[in-house]
């Protein structure tokens, strides 16, 4: 069965600072990843994904992530983060049937 | 483009009322996701749709909750009687078919419900 454990609940970081939020998946089958972010009051949006090929994926908001499949991972990363940038993020897997398994979601909260 | 539309946006209930949620997916898609989220358990999965058939709805907690598609256009996800531990976020998603746009699940602004 599908899973995704993200590593971390919360991180604090510095306005301008780099970020890295972790996300570890379980997949007997082939493998897509997804990063969504929800800011408050708001419903979820796709920020980017990994369906095949380049292991790098760039998404939107300057975001990107990189697949490792020998360590079953998929980080999200941004080199300078916003106060704007302050949302929970969630990394998910494919299950079956077109079904979203997400994680337990990373609250990213930046000071200025 | 209207988004994927949720009402009502807040309802607070007393414990044994009926609530129900609606949800207006985006015109053209044809898979439908109702979703819960509170603090300690996460995001889950309740039920989805394709093509307005219930396909998987193993996430639903009881037989006090209930979710129809009558159409491609609405859905209602039912709770009857409500409980306390049913305060949450409902949210609803749509999505194109799974062949043309993998994973990419489109969410209303979620309904959230309170029990007293």
């Amino acid at each position: 069965a599908q899973s995704v454990t993200q590593l971390d609940s919360q991180v604090p970081v510095f306005e301008e600072a780099p970020v890295e939020l972790r996300c570890n998946y379980s997949s007997s089958v082939s493998v897509y990843l997804f990063w969504y972010v929800q800011y408050p009051n708001q419903g979820l949006q796709l920020l980017l994904k990994y369906l095949s090929g380049s292991t790098l994926v760039k998404g939107i908001n300057g975001f990107e992530a990189e697949f490792n499949k020998s360590q079953t991972s998929f980080h999200l990363r941004k080199p300078s983060v916003h106060i704007s940038d302050t949302a929970e993020y969630f990394c998910a897997v494919n299950g079956q049937g077109g079904k979203l398994i997400f994680g337990q979601g990373t609250e990213l909260s930046v000071k200025p | 483009d209207a988004g994927v539309i949720q009402s009502p946006r807040h309802e607070v209930t007393e414990m044994g009322q009926e609530v129900t949620l609606r949800c207006k997916p985006i015109s053209g898609h044809n898979s439908l996701f109702w979703y819960r989220q509170t603090m300690m358990r996460g995001l889950e999965l309740l039920i989805y749709f394709n093509n307005n058939v219930p396909i998987d709805d193993s996430g639903m907690p009881e037989d006090r909750f209930s979710a129809k598609m009558p159409n491609a256009s609405f859905s209602t996800l039912k709770i009857q009687p409500s409980e306390p531990r049913d305060s949450a976020v409902y949210f609803c998603a749509s999505s194109l078919p799974y062949r043309l746009n993998p994973g990419e699940l489109f969410f209303g602004e979620g309904s959230r419900l309170t029990v007293l």
